[in-house]
């Protein structure tokens, strides 16, 4: 049963505006959330990451808001450009066991110049 | 951001063969992790150590078998490979248990 959620496949934005990239989780002991950006063939980057006791973190352009109550992140950027484009992993760890992440299925973003 | 390497990037072998993907990291971190990625799917974890000698199989069942001999090092192994083992292998490793560094990852195709 998959704990992460991103249930946009693909997102299209223009270059300029802002992206706004959804994660739901259904794990209430998941305590510490990250986003990566991936391209194909390479492993993940890290890009920023929150924790539980945040609602809101920011890096640069990328803003990570956390709504627990509503088991939700999202991941904002101001503004996008063409080369963010990419498939974004929303991610989330386990307090207990491996500390392992749990990661969603991604979305594919695309910045249109 | 942690120095993070995997060998072979690709490989394409046939079927029974018994294969290694290298993982080795330069930043003394403890924990290191092995996921499986299919296209489109979400990354599972097949393996994890602590250290030195730790090994531990993650959620998603695998026939692959790892090692940690040393810190820096972290191989993963498949004595017979199956076409059901094509996919893409991501290393990991964290200093802290927070944030996990990837390496590029290795796409591997078994005919």
């Amino acid at each position: 049963d998959q704990q992460v959620k991103q249930n946009s496949p693909s997102l299209s934005v223009q270059e300029g505006r802002i992206s706004i990239l959804n994660c739901d989780y259904t794990n209430s002991m998941f305590d510490y959330f990250l986003w990566y950006k991936k391209y194909p063939a390479e492993g993940p980057t890290f890009l920023i990451s929150i924790s539980s006791i945040k609602d809101k973190n920011e890096d640069g352009r990328f803003t990570v808001f956390l709504n627990k109550s509503a088991k939700h992140l999202s991941l904002h950027i101001v503004p996008s450009q063409p080369g963010d484009s990419a498939v974004y992993f929303c991610a989330a760890r386990a307090q207990t066991g491996a500390n392992n992440l749990f990661f969603g299925t991604g979305t594919r973003l695309t910045v249109i110049p | 951001e942690a120095d993070i390497y995997q060998t072979p990037r690709y490989l394409v072998i046939g079927t029974g063969k018994k294969i290694t993907l290298e993982c080795s990291q330069t930043m003394g971190h403890d924990k290191m992790y092995w996921y499986q990625q299919d296209p489109g799917m979400e990354l599972h974890l097949i393996h994890y150590s602590y250290g030195v000698n730790s090994t531990e199989k993650g959620d998603l069942s695998s026939e692959s078998t790892v090692s940690r001999i040393r810190t820096e090092h972290f191989p993963l192994t498949l004595e017979s490979a199956r076409p059901s083992h094509t996919s893409q292998y991501l290393c990991a490793s964290t200093p802290s248990g927070d944030t996990q560094y990837f390496g590029p990852g290795t796409r591997l195709t078994v005919l």
